[in-house]
């Protein structure tokens, strides 16, 4: 019941701006966009999530198109230690269930 | 002072042993889950709690059983352990979508 759709890979170049999209056309007027990540062997991470305005905090920024439909997570200045899975989710606040997708496998090049 | 901790990091077993995974948050967070994330990487949910109140349950096989004897405490119980069973599992606990996730528990049915 996959919700979004990621790039499966991407490269980056250590110090440069990380764009990673998520598409998520059937999003509904009450569901958030939530960005995690999971770097290898830990517990995955909470990074950022919006409704419908551009978010920002310590980690990253968050780019949601007007019609919601889409999104992008900004990594501002990539380092290796971002390289991770970044799973998009589309779910409502108010929803006890969190289900990951496949994700975006980010390498962070020197 | 770790939000979500898991008990223990690493097990190992034999088959049909029964074990058991603890976890503890000091978030004070209402609703708790168990993940399991197999070799191929997969996060599939297997339960959420909300309020020690099972809400959530993924077709996962009767012989794993969780138990919330408080809303800090989701603990995990596996009968008769199967080859298959070997996977990470992860604890986690959330308020208002934002969940935190322990550092996992590897466990290795031999």
């Amino acid at each position: 019941d996959a919700k979004t759709t990621q790039p499966t890979s991407m490269d980056c170049a250590e110090g440069r701006a990380a764009n990673l999209p998520c598409n998520h056309s059937t999003i509904s007027g009450n569901e958030y966009v939530y960005w995690y990540r999971q770097i290898h062997s830990q517990g995955p991470q909470y990074i950022i999530h919006g409704l419908k305005n551009n978010e920002t905090n310590e980690m990253a920024s968050l780019i949601i198109t007007e019609d919601r439909k889409s999104s992008t997570l900004i990594l501002p200045h990539a380092t290796l230690r971002d390289t991770a899975v970044y799973y998009c989710i589309v779910r409502d606040v108010n929803d006890y269930k969190l289900s990951f997708g496949a994700g975006t496998t980010v390498t962070v090049r020197a | 002072d770790t939000a979500v901790s898991q008990t223990p990091k690493y097990l190992v077993t034999q088959m049909g042993n029964d074990k058991s995974i603890k976890c503890e948050q000091n978030l004070g967070h209402d609703t708790m889950y168990w993940y399991k994330q197999d070799s191929k990487k997969f996060l599939k949910i297997m339960f959420s709690y909300n309020n020690k109140e099972l809400i959530i349950n993924e077709t996962v096989p009767n012989r794993f059983s969780p138990k919330s004897p408080d809303k800090a405490h989701l603990n995990l119980h596996i009968n008769s352990l199967e080859l298959g069973d070997s996977a990470v599992y992860f604890c986690a606990s959330s308020q208002r979508g934002q969940a935190f996730f322990g550092q996992g528990t590897r466990l290795t049915v031999v």
